[in-house]
C-alpha cells in the first residue's frame, strides 16, 4: 500500500514569497490533516478535511494560509505571503475515517525555510 | 482543553539500556492514545496505540499502557538499540472536530539517543 506523498521535500523562500505545498493521501482515506511542526516541537493541526469539506481550520491563519482539497483526494496548502515564523516542517497525514481510534498516517513532510 | 505532557530530552542512552519516556496527558473525554516515532529525515510512524484503559500497545519490544487512574502512558523498552535512535511523540485522539472527526493532540516529543 502506498504512503502519504508531499512534494516538495524542501523549499526555501524570502519573505512576503508565496509557496505551495500539495499532498496525495492513502487511497480510500476519507480524513487528510494538514499539521505545522516548528523545530523543537510537536505538530500542530492548522486544518482537518473530511472528504472535500474542511471540519475544523481554526488554528490556520486565514490572512496567509489557505487550504483545498480537489474532488476529495489531493490537497493543497497555500502560504501568501510568507513570513520568517512560517519557518517549519508541514506535515500531511490521512485516517481511514477520522474517527478517534483511527490511526493517522503521515507524509515525509515538506521543510520550509523562510529567509 | 486537551494536552500531552511528555519527559524534556535529550535522554543518550547506552546500547541495551532499559528505556522509560513519561507521557502524562489532560483529556475531557475518553482518548485514544498513540505514541508515534519520528526517525532523522523521515516522517511520523505509529509505534503502538491503546484506545481504552488498561490496554497495552506494543510493537517492535516497546510498550505502553494506558492508565486511567494516573493519565498516563508511558513508553518501555527493556533493550534499547542504536536504531532506536529518533524522536518520540505521545498523542491523544479526543477532541471532537465535527462530521466524525477526532483531532490529534501532540506532546513536543522527547529525542531519544542510544550509543553503542
Amino acid at each position: 500500500e502506498a504512503g502519504v506523498a508531499q512534494s516538495p521535500r524542501y523549499k526555501i523562500i524570502e519573505k512576503r514569497q508565496s509557496v505551495a505545498f500539495w499532498c496525495n493521501p492513502i487511497s480510500g482515506h476519507a480524513t487528510l490533516y494538514w499539521y505545522q511542526q516548528i523545530l523543537g516541537q510537536g505538530p500542530k493541526l492548522l486544518i482537518q478535511f473530511q472528504n472535500n469539506g474542511v471540519v475544523d481550520d481554526s488554528q490556520l491563519p486565514k490572512d496567509r494560509f489557505s487550504a483545498e482539497r480537489l474532488k476529495g483526494v489531493d490537497s493543497t496548502l497555500k502560504i501568501q505571503p510568507a513570513k520568517l515564523e512560517d519557518s517549519a516542517v508541514y506535515l500531511c497525514a490521512s485516517s481511514l475515517r477520522g474517527s478517534t481510534v483511527d490511526t493517522q498516517y503521515f507524509g515525509p513532510g515538506t521543510r520550509l525555510t523562510v529567509l | 482543553g486537551n494536552s500531552v505532557t511528555q519527559m524534556e530530552g535529550p535522554v543518550t542512552l547506552s546500547e541495551e539500556a532499559f528505556l522509560t519516556i513519561n507521557c502524562t496527558y489532560t483529556a475531557t473525554g475518553y482518548p485514544s492514545l498513540f505514541w508515534y516515532v519520528q526517525y532523522p529525515g523521515e516522517g511520523l510512524q505509529l509505534l503502538l496505540k491503546a484506545t481504552k484503559a488498561d490496554d497495552k500497545g506494543s510493537n517492535k519490544g516497546f510498550e505502553a499502557t494506558y492508565r486511567k487512574e494516573t493519565t498516563s502512558f508511558h513508553l518501555e523498552k527493556g533493550s534499547v538499540q542504536v536504531s532506536d535512535s529518533a524522536v518520540y511523540f505521545c498523542a491523544l485522539s479526543d477532541q471532537y472536530s465535527g462530521a466524525g472527526s477526532y483531532q490529534l493532540t501532540f506532546g513536543k516529543g522527547t529525542k531519544l539517543s542510544v550509543i553503542p
